[in-house]
């Protein structure tokens, strides 16, 4: 059974930093790209960030480039999201998930999510 | 940047009843899109892929069709676990984004 678990979230003052952490389990990690998406409270979904299986590219939401920087460890089945200069509007939950793919490649769509850690922006 | 517009926010249905949801970009995305089911404090489950590939465990009832900027989602017959908050989502090209949400509440 696949599994991704979130880790780092909290409250932070803006313009604070966090790093928040995805440990995924029953998969193997390495062949899979992977993104953050969030949820700000009441909200609908955004997607943040996107980084392929061997971390030669990555992609960012405009809302957060600069700011916020997707990395991971395949050797430690783990990515990670640090996220700087917070504001108010990045209070959200922030699920890692990835793009589901077959043999033959993308099919896309993001077929296993974690099930989010909160991060609260406020003063 | 793609934008994708769903319709309605809000749909109120019956046990039994069928139901369509539209999700429309703002340019071709080609068949790149995917729906999405969300009940309140849980993940969002992947339903349909590639505007018309259902899910592995997925029930029959969901079904997917569209290509181009035109895409609906259609639950054929409604269950009493299908109410919940739907989303579609590109993945064309980055950055990839959602519709609004479709919240399907019961009459």
């Amino acid at each position: 059974e696949v599994q991704l678990v979130e880790s780092g979230g909290g409250l932070v003052r803006p313009g604070g930093s966090l790093r928040l952490s995805c440990a995924a389990s029953g998969l193997t990690f390495s062949r899979h790209s992977i993104n953050w998406v969030r949820q700000a409270p009441g909200k609908g979904l955004e997607w943040v960030s996107y980084i392929t299986s061997t971390s030669v590219y990555t992609y960012y939401a405009a809302s957060v480039e600069g700011r916020f920087t997707i990395s991971r460890d395949n050797a430690k089945n783990s990515l990670y999201l640090q996220m700087n200069s917070l504001r108010d509007e990045d209070t959200a939950i922030y699920y890692c998930a990835t793009d589901k793919y077959d043999s033959r490649g993308l099919l896309g769509g993001f077929d296993n999510w974690g099930q989010g850690t909160l991060v609260t922006v406020s003063s | 940047d793609i934008q994708m517009t769903q319709s309605p926010s809000t749909l109120s249905a019956s046990v039994g009843d069928r139901v369509t949801i539209t999700c429309r970009a703002s340019q071709s995305i080609s068949h790149w899109l995917a729906w999405y089911q969300q009940k309140p404090g849980k993940a969002p489950k992947l339903l349909i892929y590639k505007a018309s590939i259902l899910e592995s465990g997925v029930p029959s009832t969901f079904s997917g069709s569209g290509s181009g900027t035109e895409f609906t989602l259609t639950i054929s017959s409604l269950q009493p676990d299908d109410f919940a908050t739907y989303y579609c989502q590109h993945y064309d090209s980055f950055p990839y984004s959602f519709g609004q949400g479709t919240k399907l509440e019961i009459k």
